[in-house]
């Protein structure tokens, strides 16, 4: 079936560190991929996006890059920092029907960033 | 802009009873989409309203679940009879339009089945 999945379920870094979070999916027809960052007790912020047009997209201290012939994604957080801790997603979206489309979640890398 | 407003933030339901998720989007937005969260785990797609519309409940529980978004007011998702199962949290999202994927989420209700 559809997924989307990640690699790690936990990264612990050293502040400063540069963070590398991965991503595979699964379904080829997605054409739009977004990063979502959750804290603790809040809900989902997003992050950054790119579209399947695109291998690389950059924006404040990170970088997405997508590479659709082994179907992964890739956020890159430069001089990470502790409020950057955090679980993140990446979502894809996924076309169920003509008239609307919805975005699937993978199961989240959790991101600790230590002092 | 206020963003997306989700209530109760939590809300505690014995077995049996009803559980009323309110939702109310962005200013301006008319797509609503219903997530949920288990403990540790993603987000699951449940259910994409558009007012007065359901356009996608691919991933809505056949039964106990209803979600509806009318012309006034916020958008409800309803679970009838909760079992310990229905306790996660519930997250809502809007976008101003049709294939806008930067949905912006609310801050989640979490329910607990007791």
């Amino acid at each position: 079936g559809e997924s989307v999945g990640l690699h790690l379920p936990t990264l612990s870094v050293q502040e400063g560190d540069n963070s590398i979070i991965n991503c595979a999916y699964s379904n080829s027809a997605s054409d739009y991929f977004i990063w979502y960052k959750q804290e603790s007790g809040k809900g989902p912020q997003f992050i950054i996006d790119i579209r399947s047009n695109m291998d690389k997209r950059q924006g404040q201290r990170v970088t997405v890059l997508l590479n659709k012939t082994v179907k992964h994604l890739s956020l890159q957080i430069a001089a990470t920092q502790p409020g950057d801790s955090a679980v993140y997603f990446c979502a894809e979206n996924s076309r169920a029907n003509q008239a609307g489309t919805a975005l699937i979640f993978g199961k989240g890398t959790t991101l600790s960033v230590s002092s | 802009n206020a963003g997306v407003m989700q209530n109760p933030r939590h809300l505690v339901r014995r077995r049996g009873q009803e559980a009323r998720l309110r939702c109310s989007p962005m200013k301006g937005h008319s797509h609503v989409y219903w997530y949920r969260q288990l403990p540790e785990e993603g987000l699951k797609f449940m259910v994409y309203l558009q007012k007065e519309n359901i356009i996608d409940e691919s991933g809505m529980p056949k039964e106990r679940f209803s979600a509806e978004f009318p012309k006034e007011g916020p958008s409800i998702l309803r679970i009838q009879q909760v079992v310990r199962g229905d306790s996660a949290a519930y997250f809502c999202a809007s976008s101003p339009r049709r294939d806008d994927y930067g949905y912006t989420f609310g801050s989640g209700t979490r329910l607990t089945v007791v």
